[in-house]
């Protein structure tokens, strides 16, 4: 059984940085790749980050990028995100997510985990 | 703003048929990219519903259908249940972003009457 399980979610204050992880079993985690996906409570969905199965690739959007690092840990079926400079704007539910493919250039999302929440606010 | 347009809600009784839109533009879905859609009920996490434009994953009832036309693409569900009650999402590539070029509509909210 597939299971994507995260963590590091937190109340945090604007400027400050928080680690997301999110621990995969029930596949062979090193032939896909992986994404951070984000939903601000009542919005919709939004693409955060991006990773290849070999970590060769790494993609973010425009509203992390410089901000936000993703990584992953292959010996330990992990992913990462850490999130630096965080800003009210990037409070949401943080979900991992499971490519069908190992690059992620064109995703598609076949496994959501259930998500961990970041509140960003003083 | 999303760049894939999604009705923000639509609603039918049981047993009829409705479709929900997504438009795009000549850089997402005009240009051929693939639409997939999720579907996310009620306090839950979203779920793949359709890829590639018209392809049900194991265990999706065949109810649901994708469609795709032009700079536009569709759910289409039929016999609607009171359990379809969810928001519906899209999701394409668009070559005139920065970054990936992945990007969501802005979802529509499904009420079965």
């Amino acid at each position: 059984e597939v299971q994507l399980v995260e963590s590091g979610g937190n109340l945090v204050q604007p400027g400050r940085s928080l680690r997301l992880s999110c621990a995969v079993s029930g596949f062979t985690f090193d032939d896909f790749a992986m994404h951070w996906v984000r939903q601000a409570p009542g919005k919709g969905l939004e693409w955060v980050s991006g990773i290849s199965w070999n970590s060769g690739i790494m993609n973010y959007a425009d509203s992390v990028r410089g901000r936000f690092t993703i990584s992953r840990d292959n010996a330990k079926n992990s992913l990462s995100l850490q999130m630096n400079s965080l800003r009210a704007d990037d409070t949401a539910f943080y979900y991992c997510a499971k490519d069908n493919a190992g690059e992620p250039l064109l995703p598609i999302f076949v496994f959501w985990g259930q998500g961990t929440l970041v509140t960003v606010s003083s | 703003q999303s760049v894939l347009t999604q009705p923000p809600s639509v609603s039918g009784a049981p047993g009829q048929r409705v479709t929900i839109s997504c438009t795009g533009s000549s850089s997402n879905i005009g240009a051929g990219s693939d639409v997939h859609w999720y579907q996310q009920l009620p306090g839950t996490v979203p779920k793949l519903l359709i890829y590639g434009n018209n392809n049900r994953p194991s265990g999706v009832p065949d109810r649901f259908s994708g469609s795709k036309s032009g700079t536009s693409a569709s759910l289409a569900i039929t016999g609607l249940q009171a359990e379809d009650e969810a928001d519906y999402y899209c999701q394409s590539y668009d070559s005139s972003l920065s970054g990936s070029g992945v990007v969501f509509g802005g979802g529509t909210k499904l009420t079965v009457l």
